[in-house]
């Protein structure tokens, strides 16, 4: 079975810039995570789709970060404008249950 | 939301046995123990989940104290792929249902 496929692996942008990731989960799956993993913490939800309706986005930094998920399916998740401190690894995940969760390999976002 | 509390880092030697423990005495009756790890540059991955009884699958075991308050993964045999940091996280209505991670327990395995 396919996993959850993530692009770009890499970007750099610099500040004030705006960027976007787009993840495709694993077919059939109607949960999908995007989490923001800083370096040398552990991962954090920023926002959680069922289908395509938010189900929680408490963390998500609306001022800035904005996400959707068209259909149900493909996920972008967008940043603008870009600080240093959103520098940091860009997760996606999916999943057919609650608790079983499939994570892409992650965008590794540098902002300088 | 119900916390778990974790050891920063272990270290094992390869082919013995690991017991990674978690505490969470505020946990909720209706909240599973789920574990994740996490090896370096990858995204975390599922490993085993439990409500009361110990659970068994091909990556490991899970042994859960009788009052909830406790958990250990087992893992019967390490080796040096299974160096990664081990997430204890629970889930379920006291969680709000959402896979919250911490820091984590970093496991290192000696060869």
């Amino acid at each position: 079975e396919a996993g959850v496929a993530q692009s770009p692996r890499y970007k750099i942008i610099e500040k004030r810039q705006s960027v976007a990731f787009w993840c495709n989960p694993i077919s059939g799956h109607a949960t999908l995570y995007w989490y923001q993993q800083i370096l040398g913490q552990g991962p954090k939800l920023l926002i959680q789709f069922q289908n395509n309706g938010v189900v929680d986005d408490s963390q998500l930094p609306k001022d800035r970060f904005s996400a959707e998920r068209l259909k149900g399916v493909d996920s972008t998740l967008k940043i603008q404008p870009a600080k240093l401190e959103d520098s940091a690894v860009y997760l996606c995940a999916s999943s057919p249950r609650v608790g079983e969760a499939f994570f892409g390999q992650g965008t590794r976002l540098t902002v300088v | 939301d119900a916390k778990t509390t974790q050891p920063n880092s272990m270290e094992s030697n390869e082919e013995e046995p690991v017991h990674l423990p978690c505490n969470h005495s505020t946990i909720s009756g209706t909240d599973y123990i789920h574990w994740y790890r996490q090896l370096p540059s990858q995204g975390p991955e599922y490993v085993i989940h439990g409500l009361t009884s110990n659970v068994n699958n091909r990556m490991a075991s899970l042994a859960i104290a009788e009052d909830r308050k406790s958990s250990t993964l087992i893992l019967h045999r390490a080796t040096l792929r299974d160096a990664a940091v081990y997430y204890c996280i629970l889930l379920g209505g006291g969680s709000n249902y959402k896979l919250t991670f911490g820091k984590g327990t970093l496991l290192t395995v000696n060869p």
